[in-house]
Formats: C-alpha cells, sequence, structure tokens
C-alpha cells in the first residue's frame, strides 16, 4: 500500500459529459501527478502540480485540467468526454525538495469508461 | 523512435532463473530511471529505481544503467510465479517533471 488513494473506483460516463476524479496523496507529500492509461499502454503524463500550482503538462488538450489543495489532494477535471478517453486515470504522489530526482508512488486507478 | 522502448513479450522464464528486462530511451539528458510492476487490473507499483551508472540491487531485483549506451534492465533473480506481470520501465530528464513510460514487457513466470 502507498498511501495514495483515488476516488471513485469505477466511473462509466457518456460522451460529451464531464467528469472529476480525485486523489488523496501519501502523507508527507507534496506533488500530485496524473496519468492517463489506455489498455495495452504504458501511463501516459497528463501533468503535475507543486504546491497548488501547476509545474508541467503534457500533450493534453485544455478540457484537461486540475487542482491541487492546500492538503496537496488534488482533482483531475474532464469535460466533453470523448471515447477516446476511456482509460486508466492514476494519481501519483512524490515528495519533491530542491532540485534532484524524485520517486513517485501511484494510486490505485479510477476506471473511467465513455460509452 | 519511441522515447522509452521496450519489448512487449511476453518473456516465459521457469521459475528459479533468471528474468532479464530490457529497455532503452531516446533522451541522452534523461537523468532518473524507474522500473514498476503491474499486475493486470492493478495500478503501477514502483519496485526500482535507478540514478547513476551501474548496478543496484535490492533483494532479487538487479537495475543496470548504461547511459552511455541509453540502456536499462531489471534482472529478477529466483523468478517466482508470482512475479508474472507486466514490467513497466519509465525515465524522467534531469530538472524534468515528465516522466516517460514504455509500453511495459509481459513477464510469464511457468511453476
Amino acid at each position: 500500500e502507498t498511501g495514495v488513494t483515488q476516488s471513485p473506483t469505477h466511473l462509466i460516463k457518456t460522451r460529451g459529459q464531464q467528469v472529476t476524479l480525485r486523489c488523496s496523496s501519501q502523507s508527507g507529500h507534496n506533488t500530485v501527478s496524473w496519468y492517463q492509461q489506455a489498455l495495452g499502454q504504458g501511463p501516459q503524463f497528463i501533468f503535475q502540480y507543486y504546491r497548488e500550482e501547476e509545474n508541467g503538462r503534457g500533450n493534453f488538450p485544455p478540457r484537461f485540467s486540475g487542482l491541487q489543495f492546500p492538503n496537496y489532494s488534488s482533482e483531475l477535471n474532464v469535460n466533453a468526454l470523448e471515447l477516446d478517453d476511456s482509460a486508466l486515470y492514476l494519481c501519483a504522489s512524490s515528495l519533491i525538495q530542491l532540485a534532484g530526482s524524485y520517486e513517485q508512488y501511484f494510486g490505485p486507478g479510477t476506471r473511467l469508461t465513455v460509452t | 523512435q519511441k522515447e522509452v522502448e521496450q519489448n512487449s513479450g511476453p518473456l516465459s522464464v521457469p521459475e528459479g532463473a533468471i528474468a532479464s528486462l530490457n529497455c532503452t530511451y531516446s533522451d541522452r539528458g534523461s537523468q532518473s530511471f524507474f522500473w514498476y510492476r503491474q499486475y493486470s487490473g492493478k495500478s503501477p507499483e514502483l519496485i526500482m529505481f535507478i540514478y547513476s551508472n551501474g548496478d543496484k540491487e535490492d533483494g532479487r531485483f538487479t537495475a543496470q544503467l548504461n547511459k552511455a549506451s541509453q540502456y536499462v534492465s531489471l534482472l529478477i533473480r529466483d523468478s517466482q510465479p508470482s512475479d508474472s506481470a507486466t514490467y513497466l520501465c519509465a525515465v524522467r530528464p534531469a530538472g524534468g517533471f515528465k516522466t516517460i513510460f514504455g509500453a511495459g514487457t509481459r513477464l510469464f513466470v511457468k511453476a
């Protein structure tokens, strides 16, 4: 167990709808990254939040947005859902201190199905 | 060329053997390297990380990094059926925030 939690576990939405996924980071961690993992693929980086600000973004459209709260928990919001958004959404928690390497620990994920 | 490449497998080894998983990456500025294990239907679990050239051992696992060849590998000694999973190689550039994952290698350990 990594101490990273995500909710909900599973979700079914209709094309065009909006969805919010939630993540609570591991105690003592200050950074959250979100990934999308399609079936048979590796996780794809969506964005990272550090001290409540977006720290970097992958190749995802603006309809993917996020928030990080003072307690370091985070939300991923996806607007105008498309069928291709069906995937496992993973939250990864880290402690970043100054410059240097850091490890990421994943939560259990949210399985999103768009019909 | 993919940024992080892995053989998709499946790699099949008998119980007790050494499993060798390989990964190559394209960005010479990469600094941090990770191996994750992912069981079917579960999220990735960090099993090894390595930041310097050479070998790093942790129990039955050894990570090997060769930055000149842009190559990182994972050795699993005394393989067990419970090691059967997909192994994801991940790479991050120096000072970067984006971790890039390969598509994973499926490992099957036969009892």
